[in-house]
């Protein structure tokens, strides 16, 4: 079973400091995704990544936000000057190999802004 | 306004009946809906997927109907067992393409022995 994997697990920063978020996802696919989830509420789109590009995104995903995939097979998401609402758990996920088979996630990393 | 609503935010039944969860959407044309587990905290967990299409899929236990007139899905796990008990998420699909899915809130279901 394809899997992606995503570090830190859990990440605590100060509000103001940048934050890396890192996902490997399934290799040799095009299309990747970043979502969010705050504690007891839904999973929320932040953006889709495809062919090195930003396909999509949601209105989550304002400039403080960037995704980039800088050596060709990791895949991070920058947050660039935290708030303490910020604070979720930050999910990549990526196709698998059929349409039939959906989307595999990554088991998150868990953003806590103080 | 688009919505994804899914009935309850729980459902508590015997273990061994039939666990129904429903998906309701508004104002959106889904090329497929998908039917997710999550424990907690943990990630998403694909369970079935249903195109517009298709009236019913099934897998082992699991079956999910979608009817596009009614714009709604439901999910079913027979024979419940305590072990099903997690969130389970609907997630829609616009284009038939690898593009994003949305989510509804989710119905955590809990089996009691």
């Amino acid at each position: 079973e394809p899997e992606v994997t995503q570090t830190p697990s859990h990440q605590v920063t100060q509000m103001g400091q940048e934050v890396i978020l890192r996902c490997v996802p399934i290799s040799n696919h095009l299309y990747f995704y970043w979502y969010r989830q705050i504690l007891g509420q839904k999973v929320e789109f932040l953006v889709s990544f495809y062919n090195n590009e930003i396909s999509e995104k949601s209105e989550i995903f304002d400039d403080q936000f960037s995704v980039e995939r800088p050596d060709g097979s990791n895949f991070t998401l920058k947050i660039r000057s935290t708030k303490l609402e910020d604070s979720a758990m930050y999910f990549c996920a990526s196709p698998t190999d059929k349409l039939n088979y959906g989307y595999t996630f990554g088991s998150g990393t868990r953003l806590t802004v103080v | 306004s688009q919505k994804i609503e899914q009935n309850s935010e729980a459902l508590n039944i015997q273990e061994g009946k039939t666990a129904t969860l429903t998906c309701n959407y508004t104002n959106y044309s889904p090329a497929y809906l998908q039917w997710y587990r999550q424990d907690p905290g943990r990630g998403p967990v694909f369970l079935l997927l249903i195109r517009e299409n298709e009236k019913e899929k099934r897998k082992e236990r699991l079956k999910v109907t979608f009817d596009t007139t009614l714009k709604q899905s439901l999910f079913h796990i027979t024979a419940s067992q305590p072990a099903d008990s997690a969130t389970y998420l609907c997630a829609l699909g616009v284009y038939s393409s690898a593009s994003k899915i949305i989510f509804g809130s989710g119905t955590r279901l809990s089996i009691r022995p």
